[in-house]
């Protein structure tokens, strides 16, 4: 029961050019979403979160948007870096809390220099 | 160190054997949590704990798969019996307090165990 998707498991992009990286949910009950970094060999890093009650939440070069009617949510990157490569995972938890996160498969971004 | 760590980072078992997974979370740290990882695949949450506390396993397997925080501190999970679909990176991740959707999860580098 995928409830959680990342369709896309790469992604390339160049250095200084925009990267998006997109995720799909089909769980109306999910209020809080999270995108979470993950280098080889490491456990994934929390990146930036959004409510449930918001589209847009911005934190530097990273910015998530919220679509609540089409069920998606994005992440972009920009200017990308060499070292945002990475896979990147979505997450949604419902109920207010994040004691039960939903995790999508993961998608990789390379960026090239 | 002051993040999650995780013992051993790798772990070969025959079919049938049992394994100990264990997780030291950040200190002071309430709440801590434990996902499967099958390749290719996100983390799957399994169980979560409240200091010493068991609040949710629903996410458990199978009965072969028990976890423990006795002291609220330290936990280790347990694969009994082992099989081969049990192979997968577990993932041990802990938060100050797990309650509150702004409160970040943490996670350490994972044991990636595989059952031959």
């Amino acid at each position: 029961d995928q409830q959680v998707k990342q369709n896309s498991p790469s992604l390339s992009v160049q250095e200084g050019r925009i990267s998006i990286l997109n995720c799909d949910y089909t769980n109306s009950m999910f209020d809080y979403f999270l995108w979470y970094k993950k280098y080889p060999a490491e456990g994934p890093t929390f990146l930036i979160s959004i409510s449930s009650i918001k589209d847009k939440n911005e934190d530097g070069r990273f910015t998530v948007f919220l679509n609540k009617s089409a069920k998606h949510l994005s992440l972009h990157i920009v200017p990308s870096q060499p070292g945002d490569s990475a896979v990147y995972f979505c997450a949604a938890s419902a109920g207010g809390g994040n004691n039960d996160m939903r995790f999508g498969a993961g998608t990789r971004l390379t960026v090239k220099p | 160190g002051a993040g999650v760590s995780q013992s051993p980072r790798y772990k070969v078992a025959k079919r049938g054997q049992d394994v100990a997974l264990r997780c030291d979370p950040i200190s002071g740290h309430v709440s801590l949590f434990w996902y499967q990882q099958a390749l290719g695949q996100g983390p799957e949450f399994l169980t979560y704990f409240q200091n010493e506390a068991q609040l949710d396993k629903s996410g458990l397997p199978s009965d072969r798969f028990f976890a423990e925080r006795p002291e609220g501190s330290v936990s280790t999970l347990k694969i009994q019996r082992t099989q081969q679909e049990d192979s997968a990176v577990y993932l041990c991740a802990s938060s100050s307090s797990g309650l509150g959707p702004t409160d970040t999860q943490y996670f350490g580098p994972g044991t990636r165990l595989t059952v031959l």
